[in-house]
């Protein structure tokens, strides 16, 4: 199947400050991608879909100005989370689709995030 | 909320076939069934997904029922490496922000020797 890289792995961050997280689809051209977060024993959460050059769209409950998403290139999507706190920690998967062909989407690996 | 319904664990010998059932009453006519599965600490990963017909690959087989109301994933011989969840997914397969997928609690399946 297609290759979804996402990056850094895993992060451990300082109260306050921002991460950012990359994911990238390495041998197709992703016009959707999705974001996901996963609490321990719990299932993935949708928390965002984003479209290449357009706004990201945020599920209800999730903050467009705290998660912030660029989508800027069929290849590419990145997910800051500012202002990083202890409740933030989880685990982030990222998947990608090619929208033009009725492909399935394609996860990262995932990024461990800690919030220390 | 996720639109399908499965068992939250299963048990299987290695070597055996591991048959994992997913209530989906509600699909509508254009929603695929998709299947996932997600080892620890891992991204998910695609196994499978059909609309009405069965399909196969290497991986594994979806029997989806004649109504599409439920459906059956089956692994035909199922190793250690095969111990992860399970994820059972009705969606959309189209352009643009269509195709998101709604993860449910999925089945964990535990392959013992």
């Amino acid at each position: 199947g297609a290759v979804v890289s996402q990056h850094p792995s895993w992060v451990i961050c300082k109260s306050g400050t921002s991460v950012k997280i990359e994911c990238r689809s390495l041998d197709f051209q992703a016009t959707t991608m999705f974001w996901y977060r996963q609490f321990p024993k719990q299932s993935l959460m949708l928390m965002a879909t984003s479209n290449e050059g357009s706004k990201a769209t945020y599920e209800q409950g999730v903050e467009k100005d705290k998660f912030l998403i660029n989508h800027a290139s069929l290849t590419l999507s990145t997910l800051t989370v500012t202002s990083a706190h202890p409740e933030d920690s989880s685990f982030y998967i990222c998947s990608a689709r090619d929208g033009r062909k009725n492909t399935e989407a394609f996860f990262g690996q995932g990024t461990r995030l800690t919030v220390v | 909320d996720a639109k399908t319904t499965q068992p939250p664990s299963m048990d299987c010998a290695e070597g055996r076939a591991a048959n994992l059932p997913c209530n989906h009453s509600t699909i509508s006519g254009n929603e695929y069934v998709y299947w996932y599965r997600q080892i620890h600490s891992q991204g998910p990963q695609y196994i499978i997904h059909g609309l009405k017909n069965n399909e196969t690959n290497e991986m594994a087989s979806l029997i989806i029922t004649e109504d599409r109301k439920s459906s059956t994933l089956i692994l035909p011989h199922a190793t250690l490496r095969d111990t992860a969840v399970y994820y059972c997914i009705v969606s959309l397969v189209y352009g643009g922000s269509q195709g998101n997928l709604i993860f449910g609690k999925g089945t964990k399946l535990s392959v013992k020797p």
